[in-house]
């Protein structure tokens, strides 16, 4: 079963940033946030990920509470072409892990 | 980054029969996975490949169904066997990292599975 919970949906007026919420209260000491999104009709690409600290890269920012109960994702300047559904997921920082994916949040960029 | 290819890209198929799909991955990657996707769902992984030894399946998912070959580091089969209307779905293929300076899995393009 998938260890984090998100929205279903959420709209993001195009331009603005986009900030797109998880909660993960039963995350344990070695496992890290990822972060995937799928746009319709392709793959799964990979975002960003993290253990506590946050993490920013050319896509996104990655922000982890203290408790690393929950964390957010951030796309600070959101286009048309991010409408996607996004995936938080927790697990061990090890590249070859499965992942398993929840149901994620449609994210929904408006013009 | 590792670029995955699958084969086909989409096939309708009759119940009763067997479709063999193919992911190559441009780089050595000791495993791959595979996923199901059903309409409007998320991904579901079926099973784990790595090269060398038997497949590993999750809960929900046996051999005889969804047969795996990993025949080398680049290269892995999934088979749908004896199809019905309910294997209709998209099935992706994913890499764990090429190397050691990556953390993620690299997902194909998927297959796009209608079983009549």
């Amino acid at each position: 079963d998938a260890k984090t919970t998100q929205p279903p949906s959420m709209d993001c007026a195009e331009g603005r940033a986009a900030n797109l919420p998880c909660n993960h209260s039963t995350i344990s000491g070695n496992e890290y946030v990822y972060w995937y999104r799928q746009i319709h009709s392709q793959g799964p690409q990979y975002i960003i990920h993290g253990l506590k600290n946050n993490e920013t890269n050319e896509m996104a920012s990655l922000i982890i509470t203290e408790d690393r109960k929950s964390s957010t994702l951030i796309l600070p300047h959101a286009t048309l072409r991010d409408t996607a559904v996004y995936y938080c997921i927790v697990r061990p920082n090890f590249g070859n892990e499965k992942l398993t994916f929840g149901t994620g949040t449609r994210l929904t960029i408006i013009p | 980054s590792a670029v995955i290819s699958q084969k086909p890209s989409r096939d309708i198929c009759q119940r009763g029969t067997s479709l063999t799909i193919q992911c190559q991955v441009d780089s050595q990657v000791t495993m791959m996975f595979w996923y199901r996707q059903q309409p409007g769902q998320s991904l579901t992984l079926i099973a784990t490949a790595n090269q060398g030894s038997e497949a590993t399946y999750e809960s929900g998912f046996v051999i005889d169904k969804f047969p795996i070959s990993r025949p080398n580091l680049t290269f892995s089969t999934l088979t749908v066997s004896n199809m019905s209307p309910e294997d209709s779905s998209i099935y992706l293929c994913s890499s764990g990292p090429p190397s050691s300076s990556y953390n993620e899995q690299f997902f194909g393009p998927g297959t796009r599975l209608t079983v009549l």
